[in-house]
């Protein structure tokens, strides 16, 4: 089973801040990797697939970035409805697996 | 609109059965393959099983293997979860999802306690 690490586990930030999130695999997942959000009470939010790309409707401050074994995703200059937790998954192998999640909570 | 609605969630007995239901609309249901994640109480996301639009391919994590089957009736536009053997560790609310994990259900809360 691949096993996803992400970094750091909460995320003090401002509004307008820029937030970096890290995504460590255990073993290469190529570019499978998505990222989602999501926000108390509601189901998960597909920001970013295939590493890179945006999902249907996702704002331009989202970009996703890596391969292999590390990935980031970045959210440029936060707006105050991003606070939210956030995950990643890949989907190279079976099991699909998710990371932890990284919290983004306002400072 | 696009839409996913679990249903069959509930309080039951370790041991006991249950079976979940997603209903779709909005879109070619027949088209998609499907997926079930869950989220315990205050957890994280765990992608829970697969299934393909022929179901010929499905797919689950070793936590429930043995225990949970997916299935699907691409007529009636719905996805199922019969779970068996249930576990405390079960509990969570289940969500159901596309396979391009696009499109997700609000989700059912299954409890898990004596």
């Amino acid at each position: 089973e691949i096993v996803l690490t992400q970094s750091p586990a909460t995320l003090s930030l401002s509004p307008g801040e820029r937030a970096t999130l890290s995504c460590r695999a255990s073993q290469s997942v190529g570019s499978s990797l998505a990222w989602f959000q999501q926000r108390p009470a509601q189901a998960p939010r597909l920001l970013i697939y295939d590493a890179s790309n945006r999902a249907s409707d996702i704002p331009a401050r989202f970009s996703g970035s890596g391969s292999g074994t590390d990935f980031t995703l970045t959210i440029n200059s936060l707006e105050p409805e991003d606070f939210a937790i956030y995950y990643c998954q890949q989907r190279s192998n079976w099991p699909l697996t998710f990371g932890g999640g990284t919290k983004v909570e306002i400072k | 609109e696009v839409q996913l609605v679990e249903s069959g969630g509930g309080l039951v007995q370790p041991g006991g059965s249950l079976r979940l239901s997603c209903a779709a609309s909005g879109f070619m249901f027949s088209n998609n393959g499907m997926n079930w994640v869950r989220q315990a109480p205050g957890k994280g996301l765990e992608w829970v099983s697969y299934i393909s639009v022929t179901s010929s391919t499905r797919q689950y994590a070793d936590s429930v293997k043995g225990r949970f089957t997916i299935s699907r009736d691409n007529v009636q536009n719905s996805l199922f979860l019969q779970m068996n053997s249930l576990r405390d560790e079960d509990t969570a609310v289940y969500f159901c999802a596309t396979s391009d994990w696009g499109y997700w259900g609000q989700g059912t809360l299954v409890t898990v306690s004596s």
